[in-house]
């Protein structure tokens, strides 16, 4: 089985800071590192698919960048905010034997205060 | 557009009884995934298919049957319920290597 490890596991931030997070992922056999937002009592909802070495990808006030030679992923937060609390989560797509599986990380649980 | 639905949304059981989570997408997803949310665990991939005909085992299958005969359809079997399987459920749909699209999920709780 596959790990793929996210840190730090929480984070308290104040309104307005800048923050970012990490997910280490196995970079043998890779094909794919997603990144998700997952708020309290919603379903995961998909922020990026990354698949190239170097890919940089951002939606607003977040964004990511991807090292599949050393295999991680950092996640960007710019000037966050409260609606910006969340659990993130990532997930590594690796191929193995004849089909992929998806597997995730147990996310870093945002928490942004006014 | 629905995307994907789960039902039910809440359901006690007793152990060993037995019960199916239902899961449908109205997207042609070819990959449908299940999944379960323990505290600590993350999401932990139970079982999943490459397409109507098709599935494989996840992290942790144990105790869990799938079938996927139609490709709207990824219904979840609990043969016999115990309390360990006690968790949320969440089935999701992809293009291949596409994002997951979720369900809202399943809170099954086996007394």
């Amino acid at each position: 089985i596959l790990n793929v490890e996210q840190s730090p596991q929480s984070l308290h931030v104040q309104e307005g800071d800048s923050t970012n997070f990490t997910c280490s992922f196995p970079s043998s056999n890779f094909y794919a590192l997603h990144w998700y937002r997952w708020e309290t009592a919603k379903s995961p909802e998909a922020l990026f698919v990354m698949t190239l070495n170097g890919d940089e990808k951002k939606k607003g006030r977040i964004s990511a960048t991807l090292n599949t030679k050393e295999g991680y992923s950092y996640l960007y937060i710019k000037g966050s905010q409260p609606e910006d609390s969340a659990t993130y989560l990532c997930a590594s797509l690796n191929y193995g034997g004849a089909t992929n599986k998806l597997i995730f990380g147990t996310g870093t649980l945002l928490a942004v205060q006014p | 557009n629905a995307g994907v639905t789960q039902t039910p949304k809440f359901q006690v059981l007793k152990t060993g009884q037995s019960m199916t989570l239902q899961c449908a997408q109205d997207m042609n997803h070819e990959y449908m995934s299940w999944y379960r949310q323990d505290p600590g665990m993350g999401l932990r991939l139970i079982h999943y298919s490459v397409g109507a005909g098709i599935t494989d085992q996840g992290e942790v299958p144990n105790g869990y049957n799938v079938s996927r005969s139609t490709t709207e359809d990824f219904p979840l079997r609990l043969l016999s319920a115990a309390p360990s399987q006690t968790s949320v459920y969440f089935c999701a749909s992809s293009y291949p290597k596409g994002p997951q699209h979720f369900g809202d999920g399943t809170r099954l709780s086996i007394l």
